[in-house]
């Protein structure tokens, strides 16, 4: 069985400061990986994903994240947070290709701090 | 981009009464959606899958009885949380895939007084 696991429920950063959340997942199967973005009382945004090619993924707002087969990891990154980035970061796994049921991590809170 | 609506955004209804929520892809087709839960502070749930045309697949757990599944068309899926109480409470989100993409609704919070 696939599952996600999100280290942190909420963290805070600095406006400026670097932004690191942590995603570890468990798939018996190449997983396709994503991460999702939600603001107050609204569904859910993609911010990236993970498909098999490039274990480097660059989505919105200049948020990246790296795909690690060794670590089982799919961490977020963001050089620089900004205030319009608080928010809830949902990482989620689904077993690949035509597969739209999706494991979605606990979440983990970003608060910035200016 | 795909764009999923939800309808209403808000409902506040009395406990023993039900409710019915509406998901719909505008500018899409979607023989599959996805009914989701988010208790506060917590992560989605996969509730169930709609599927156009046939029965819905309720994820282990969840009341098929009391959350009615209805896929009418290929845009349209709707959940009804029969007779009501305050557990039921909560965000309810719907998503449908398209592409290699799934797009997720802005949601329904639903109170049960």
């Amino acid at each position: 069985a696939q599952s996600v696991t999100q280290l942190g429920s909420h963290v805070s950063v600095s406006e400026g400061a670097l932004v690191l959340l942590r995603c570890n997942y468990s798939s018996s199967v190449p997983p396709y990986l994503f991460w999702y973005v939600q603001y107050p009382n609204q569904g859910l945004q993609l911010l990236l994903k993970y498909t098999s090619a490039a274990t480097l993924v660059k989505g919105i707002n200049g948020f990246e994240a790296e795909f690690k087969k060794s670590e089982t990891s799919f961490h977020l990154t963001k050089p620089s947070a900004h205030m319009s980035d608080a928010a809830e970061y949902f990482c989620a796994v689904s077993e690949g290709s035509g597969t739209y049921k999706y494991i979605f991590g606990t979440g983990t809170r970003l608060k910035v701090l200016a | 981009g795909a764009v999923v609506s939800q309808h209403p955004s808000r409902v506040i209804c009395k406990s023993g009464t039900s409710v019915k929520i509406e998901c719909r892809s505008l500018d899409f087709q979607a023989t599959t959606m996805f009914w989701y839960r988010q208790f506060p502070k917590q992560s989605l749930m996969l509730m169930a899958t709609s599927n156009e045309g046939s029965k819905a697949t309720y994820e282990q757990g969840v009341e098929k009885d009391k959350f009615l599944i209805n896929h009418a068309s290929l845009t349209l899926s709707t959940l009804t949380v029969t007779s009501a109480h305050p557990e039921d409470s909560s965000f309810y989100i719907c998503s449908a895939p398209t592409g290699s993409e799934q797009y997720f609704g802005p949601g329904t919070r639903l109170t049960v007084t």
